[in-house]
């Protein structure tokens, strides 16, 4: 099975600070690595999908980049709304086996 | 508008058994594989299981294989998962949830309200 780890496991920033976080996985997953933001009491919502690609909606200010065993979500310039938990997902070749991320919560400092 | 409406859960005894739904609108049902994923109180995600378009290819985790069912029903636009021989581990919040690619389990992009299933005596 891939393990994904994710880093750090809480980041404490202000607004309009500029935010990067980590994944990594245990082997290749070549670009099968997506991004979702959770909120207290939400459901998931996709943020990134195939390492760079934003989601339908998703604002700019939120990248992604990486490939194999390194990925990267930036968000430019943090909004009030931004404070959440970000998790990172991936799925292998085939069979398809879906694993996520512990996740990184982005707390307000 | 797109959506997925779950109903089902709820409390149970160790080894017990509940069903869970979850119907979809908005989209064309039949074309996207459709998974289960859960999140225990104050922890992170764990995908369930998953299934294929037409029911060819199902999945599971480790930690359910063999006590859960997935399952689907096209006409109906429907999901399920089959929950038996419940463990307090399996108590969770479960959401079922569609790909935003329909032809593989990945990158989840619409996804139900979540329903609670709760494992204790």
């Amino acid at each position: 099975e891939i393990v994904l780890t994710q880093s750090p496991a809480t980041l404490s920033l202000s607004p309009g600070e500029r935010v990067t976080l980590s994944c990594r996985a245990s082997q290749s997953v070549d670009s099968y690595l997506a991004w979702y933001q959770q909120k207290p009491g939400q459901a998931p919502r996709l943020l990134i999908y195939d390492a760079s690609n934003r989601a339908t909606g998703i604002p700019a200010r939120f990248s992604g980049s990486g490939s194999g065993t390194d990925f990267t979500l930036t968000i430019s310039s943090l909004e009030p709304e931004d404070f959440a938990v970000y998790y990172c997902q991936q799925r292998s070749e085939w069979p398809p086996r879906i694993t996520f991320g512990p996740g990184t919560k982005v707390d307000i400092k | 508008q797109v959506q997925l409406v779950q109903s089902g859960g709820g409390w149970v005894k160790p080894g017990g058994s509940l069903r869970l739904s979850c119907v979809a609108s908005g989209f064309t049902f039949s074309d996207y594989y459709m998974a289960w994923i859960r999140q225990a109180p104050g922890k992170g995600l764990e995908w369930v299981s998953y299934i294929s378009l037409t029911s060819t290819y199902t999945d599971y985790a480790d930690s359910v294989k063999g006590r859960f069912t997935i399952s689907r029903d096209n006409a109906k636009n429907s999901l399920y998962l089959q929950m038996n021989s419940l463990r307090a581990e399996d108590s969770a919040v479960y959401y079922c949830a569609s790909p935003f690619y329909g032809g593989m389990p990945d990158a989840f992009d619409i996804w139900g309200q979540g329903t609670v299933v709760t494992v204790s005596p």
